[in-house]
């Protein structure tokens, strides 16, 4: 069964940093692009970032780009995400989820994690 | 960026009921639309790819049709565990969902 573990939410201040993982099991890591996806308290889905299968492609949404970096440890099961610069507008469940492909394109997401809380406070 | 716009943005449906939810594209993404079924608390969870490709362990009552910029999303015959949020998500260029559709079973 593939499961994905998020874990590293917390409460931070605004201007703070936080890292977040994501365990993964019941697939072969390596070969999946993986993304995540925050959802803001009462609000929709909002796609964050994705890494290719390889890691060697990388791709962010505006809002973040410059202060978020997604990275992956293949030897590990394990996908990140390192959050600078927070701000309000970024308290969200942050989710993973694993994509249909190895490339970084055009994947449907299947399965989800359970998510993780990230509240940006002072 | 591509924008997605579903529509209703709430619905209410009776047990057995067919019900429609609608996704529109800004532009074309050809077939590259899933649709996404959220209940309180929960992850997303897909039910449709492709546009039309019913997801392995995904009730029948539920199919997608459409391309390029105008999509559906059909419950044949609503049931009591169909309330949700629905999302429409685009993977033509990044990613990006609709607001979602909030159903409720009355």
């Amino acid at each position: 069964e593939v499961q994905l573990l998020e874990s590293g939410g917390d409460l931070v201040q605004p201007g703070g940093s936080l890292r977040l993982s994501c365990a993964a099991s019941g697939f072969t890591f390596s070969s999946y692009a993986m993304s995540w996806v925050r959802q803001a308290p009462g609000k929709g889905l909002q796609w964050v970032s994705g890494i290719s299968g390889s890691g060697g492609g990388t791709h962010y949404a505006d809002s973040v780009k410059g202060r978020f970096t997604i990275s992956r440890d293949d030897s590990k099961n394990t996908l990140f995400l390192q959050m600078n610069s927070l701000s309000a507008e970024d308290t969200a469940v942050y989710y993973c989820a694993k994509g249909s492909y190895s490339s970084l394109s055009r994947n449907w997401f299947d399965p989800w994690g359970q998510g993780t809380l990230v509240t940006v406070s002072s | 960026d591509i924008q997605m716009t579903q529509s209703p943005s709430s619905l209410s449906a009776s047990v057995g009921d067919r019900v429609t939810i609608t996704c529109r594209a800004s532009q074309s993404i050809t077939n590259y639309l899933n649709w996404y079924q959220q209940k309180p608390g929960k992850a997303p969870k897909l039910l449709i790819y492709g546009a039309s490709s019913l997801q392995v362990g995904v009730p029948s009552r539920f199919s997608g049709s459409g391309s390029g910029t105008g999509f559906t999303l059909t419950i044949s015959s609503v049931q009591p565990e169909d309330s949700a949020t629905y999302y429409c998500q685009q993977s033509y260029s990044a990613y990006t969902f609709g607001q979602g559709t909030k159903l409720e079973i009355k």
